[in-house]
């Protein structure tokens, strides 16, 4: 069985720039989770999705973060523009309904420049 | 609000030391605990969950509603064990779905 996979593994941009990460979750699993780690601090929820439906956007930080999950199946989380302290590890993560454990993709490395 | 607090930043031991990575919680709620794990160049993972009381690669933890603790333990240290260490907690979220909440992690390092 595949992974939560991601991409881009590393993206480096300009700030004022767009990016756009992708996740895939495990194949049936109805949750989708992004978390987001700054250098030197914890790993920090940033929204849920269940199927295609947003039930938790309340770690969002602003509104230059978007998050999509049309057909619910993969997630985008867009941002837009990119300030200096959007740099980061951006995790997803996917689960079953109805249980706590969750499987974390490899992450999206991203750096504004 | 759920919070997990780990106070060490970075733990140190020699090969075949016993090690205690330490996790304090608070949750007005009934807890789920989880310790997870980030091997160099891997993927975060789950370690061990209080739930199923199991004991993984030599590594077991005790949930202490008393202490409101759930510290990781090893009684002896291997160097293939260094990695950091985060402890989770599980809030129930609504309609089936949960939410973690992360401790902000324990870099273990396990010196030969």
């Amino acid at each position: 069985e595949a992974g939560v996979t991601q991409f881009p593994s590393h993206s480096v941009i300009e700030k004022g720039q767009t990016v756009t990460l992708r996740c895939d979750p495990i194949s049936g699993h109805d949750n989708l989770y992004w978390y987001r780690r700054v250098m030197g601090k914890e790993i920090k929820f940033l929204l849920h999705f269940v199927k295609e439906s947003k039930q938790d956007e309340s770690g969002m930080p602003n509104n230059r973060f978007l998050a999509e999950r049309t057909g619910g199946t993969y997630s985008t989380l867009k941002v837009q523009p990119a300030e200096l302290e959007d740099s980061g590890v951006y995790f997803c993560a996917s689960s079953h309904v109805g249980t706590g454990e969750l499987f974390f993709g490899e992450g999206s490395r991203l750096t504004v420049l | 609000a759920q919070r997990v607090t780990q106070p060490e930043k970075l733990l140190s031991v020699f090969k075949g030391a016993p090690v205690e990575l330490k996790c304090n919680y608070s949750y007005s709620g009934s807890p789920e605990l989880f310790w997870y794990v980030q091997y160099s160049r891997q993927r975060l993972q789950l370690l061990l969950r209080h739930i199923s009381r199991e004991s993984i690669k030599g590594f077991t933890a005790d949930l202490n509603k008393g202490e409101t603790s759930f510290h990781l333990k090893k009684p002896f240290a291997q160097e293939e064990d260094s990695a950091m260490y985060y402890c989770a907690l599980s809030a129930y979220s609504g309609a089936g779905s949960y939410q973690l909440t992360f401790g902000k992690g324990t870099k273990l390092s396990v010196i030969p």
